[in-house]
């Protein structure tokens, strides 16, 4: 069975960092698109951030780019989102996610989503 | 505002059917699948529909979904009290070189 546990998120100040992980198990994990997706308090969902199984290609959202890291340690099955230059705007649950492909071709990374952690919140307040 | 387009709410009684709309551009659904949520209070998304119109195990048939041309819709027939939740639509955009997602739609089984 697949599951997804996120951890690391909390308050944080505005402008300074944050690092959220998430631990996978139940699926070979470096078959796998991994993402980041978040929700803010009474909003839709937004995509964050992409990797691909290698580690090799990551995807950001224009929101995020520059203060945003997505990265992976397969060896660990650990997923990671480095959060810098926080913003009140990045106040949101955030879900790690897995593509529904092994190997997914680009053009449906992060869209074709089939297993959700249950979301960490993050609050960016002083 | 999103770049997908759906409707803020949508309504339909138990038995009956209820269609949502997904309208975006040639820079994505028009050149690229889509993939359709269920969110229900509180918990996760959930996959109802990839590939435009693929459901994956254990989503019921009455859920199916649509393209044409640069809109997307998702039906919903045999409406059920436990159908009550939000509803998103997704699709890569090759502009954005990224997935994006509708606003989403609220339906309520009345």
């Amino acid at each position: 069975e697949v599951h997804l546990v996120e951890s690391g998120g909390g308050l944080g100040q505005p402008g300074g960092s944050l690092r959220l992980s998430c631990t996978a198990s139940g699926f070979i994990f470096d078959d796998y698109v991994m993402n980041w997706v978040r929700q803010a308090p009474g909003k839709g969902l937004e995509w964050v951030s992409s990797i691909s199984g290698s580690g090799y290609s990551t995807y950001y959202a224009d929101s995020v780019k520059g203060r945003v890291t997505i990265s992976r340690d397969n060896s660990k099955n650990t997923l990671y989102l480095q959060m810098n230059s926080l913003r009140a705007e990045d106040t949101a649950l955030y879900y790690c996610a897995k593509d529904l492909q092994i190997e997914a071709p680009m053009t449906t990374v992060g869209s074709e989503i089939d297993y959700w952690g249950q979301g960490i919140l993050v609050t960016v307040s002083s | 505002q999103s770049v997908l387009t759906q409707p803020a709410s949508a309504s339909g009684t138990p038995g009956q059917r209820v269609t949502i709309s997904c309208s975006g551009s040639r820079s994505n659904i028009g050149s690229n699948t889509v993939s359709w949520y269920q969110q229900l209070p509180g918990t996760a998304p959930k996959l109802l529909m990839y590939g435009n119109n693929d459901r994956p195990s254990g989503v019921p048939d009455r859920f199916s979904g649509s393209k044409s041309g640069t809109s997307a819709s998702l039906a919903i027939s045999g409406l059920q009290s436990e159908d009550e939740a939000d509803y998103y639509c997704a699709s890569w955009d090759d502009s954005l070189n990224g997935p994006v997602f509708g606003g989403g739609t609220r339906l309520t089984v009345l």
